[in-house]
C-alpha cells in the first residue's frame, strides 16, 4: 500500500515568516493530495488540495507544490500569524477511495 | 460542518465489550470513511464505503466491523473492544470519487 512520510514533526517561526511543510509519498498511481489544518480537539479540516496533473495550486497565503517525478509535495504558508498554529496533516489517495496520511506537523507561530 | 455528525462524542468501556460507534450524514454523501487517530501516527483509514451495502478495508481494519444498509448511516463496531483500540475515531464523507472528505467531530473512546 502506499506509504506517506512528513517533515519536520514540528516547526516553530515568527509571526510573519513563511513555514514549509514536506511529504512523500511511496504510490506512483497516487492522484490526489489534499492538506488538514487541526486546532487541538477539533476536527481535521480541508486547507488546500492539489491534483496530480497540476504541479502548484495557490490560495491567498497558502499553497502547495507537487513534484510527480520525485514523489514529493509540500505546504507553503506565507506570512503566518498566530491562528496558522496546529497540527497540518498531508494525505495521498488513488483515486479517491483509500487515503494514507502523513503523522502530521505541529506548526507552532510565535507572535 | 453540521453535515456529518458522531455520536457518541465520548465512550469510556471494558475489554471484551462491544461497542458501536454512529456516523450520520445529510448530504447524501455516496462515500464514508472510518479512520482512527493516535498520536504519532496521523489519521489511519480502518473501513471506507463507495455506497449503500458496498464497503471495503482500509489500512487497519482488524477488530473492526462496518456496515452501509443506508447511504446516510455508518456504523463501526468494535466486537471485543481491546485496550489497543482506545483512540480518537473520525468518520468522513466525500460526495463523489473527486471531492474531498469532510471530517465529523470525532469519538474519543477509551478502553479500560
Amino acid at each position: 500500500g502506499e506509504n506517506v512520510e512528513q517533515h519536520p514533526s514540528t516547526l516553530s517561526v515568527q509571526e510573519g515568516d513563511s513555514a514549509v511543510i514536506k511529504c512523500t509519498y511511496s504510490d506512483s498511481a497516487s492522484n490526489y493530495f489534499p492538506w488538514y489544518k487541526q486546532e487541538l480537539g477539533k476536527r481535521p479540516q480541508l486547507i488546500i488540495d492539489i491534483r496530480s496533473n497540476v504541479g502548484e495550486k495557490k490560495d491567498q497565503r497558502i499553497a502547495v507544490t507537487l513534484n510527480k517525478t520525485a514523489k514529493h509535495f509540500s505546504l507553503h504558508i506565507t506570512e503566518t500569524q498566530p491562528e496558522d498554529s496546529a497540527v497540518y496533516f498531508c494525505a495521498a489517495s488513488r483515486n479517491f477511495n483509500k487515503f494514507y496520511f502523513g503523522s502530521g506537523t505541529k506548526l507552532n507561530v510565535k507572535p | 460542518d453540521a453535515g456529518i455528525t458522531q455520536s457518541p462524542r465520548y465512550k469510556i468501556t471494558e475489554t471484551g465489550r462491544q461497542v458501536t460507534l454512529m456516523c450520520h450524514q445529510t448530504w447524501s454523501h455516496s462515500y464514508m470513511f472510518w479512520y482512527r487517530q493516535d498520536l504519532g501516527h496521523g489519521l489511519r483509514l480502518i473501513y471506507y464505503s463507495a455506497a449503500a451495502d458496498i464497503t471495503d478495508k482500509g489500512e487497519v481494519p482488524d477488530g473492526y466491523v462496518v456496515s452501509r444498509s443506508k447511504t446516510e448511516n455508518f456504523p463501526l463496531t468494535l466486537e471485543s473492544a481491546t485496550r489497543s483500540q482506545t483512540s480518537v475515531y473520525f468518520c468522513a464523507s466525500s460526495g463523489d470519487r473527486d471531492q474531498p472528505q469532510h471530517f465529523g467531530d470525532g469519538t474519543r473512546l477509551s478502553i479500560l
